[in-house]
């Protein structure tokens, strides 16, 4: 069974620190992996897509790995600002759907 | 704006008195799908559609129907709805190649809380 796991569930951090959310996935066989970014009362807005041939992908202050021989990818916050708080999940995707992980639910101090 | 709607957004309906939540894409996109997010369970895929006149089950379909009559349309059907579909629900398009090649668009959600 294809699963998708999310560690922490929760993280909480000060204004203007880098930082890493962790995204492990359990098909080595995986298409691609997404990121997304949830808001209270909005709906999902992808972030980044990684294809299952590429090791990275780039967004402003955002950078998205995949190593699919572990089975995990990171996604990568440069100094992160109050507006970041969010759930970010992580989703694989598969030939018709993605599976998706718990997310992680961020939230930046000022 | 390219964007993905829905219709309602919220909705408070009782057990049995059968409803739909529109879902309408302006993008040309082929795919379209349904997914429900419930607490500790995550998002679950309900129904997609590959194209129109083609939709098949996701992993939890029983209790819903849908159609895709037009391309850009993609209504979700509760013809008698029960207290365990209480959830918010999305639904999201993209070009062909669908969750195996690219990047999918959500609406912003629809809460139903059936009583």
């Amino acid at each position: 069974k294809q699963e998708v796991t999310q560690i922490p569930a929760a993280l909480s951090v000060p204004e203007g620190e880098n930082l890493v959310l962790n995204c492990s996935f359990t098909d080595s066989a995986i298409y691609n992996l997404q990121w997304f970014r949830q808001d209270p009362g909005k709906g999902l807005t992808s972030l980044l897509l990684i294809q299952s041939s590429q090791r990275e992908q780039t967004s402003g202050r955002l950078n998205a790995s995949l190593d699919k021989s572990s089975g995990r990818s990171t996604l990568y916050i440069a100094a992160s600002q109050p507006g970041d708080s969010a759930t970010y999940l992580c989703a694989m995707g598969s030939n018709y759907q993605l599976i998706w992980g718990a997310g992680t639910k961020l939230i930046i101090k000022p | 704006e390219a964007q993905v709607t829905q219709n309602p957004r919220y909705l408070i309906t009782v057990t049995g008195k059968k409803l739909t939540v529109t879902c309408s894409q302006n993008m040309n996109h082929e795919y379209m799908s349904w997914y429900r997010q419930d607490p500790g369970l995550g998002l679950r895929q309900i129904y997609y559609s590959m194209n129109v006149e083609v939709t098949d089950k996701g992993d939890v379909p029983e209790g819903y129907k849908v159609s895709r009559k037009e391309k850009r349309n993609f209504p979700l059907i509760l013809e008698s709805p029960s207290p365990n579909q209480t959830s918010l629900y999305f639904c999201a398009s993209s070009r062909a190649g669908g969750p195996r090649t690219d990047t999918q668009y959500f609406g912003p959600g629809t809460r139903l809380t059936v009583l």
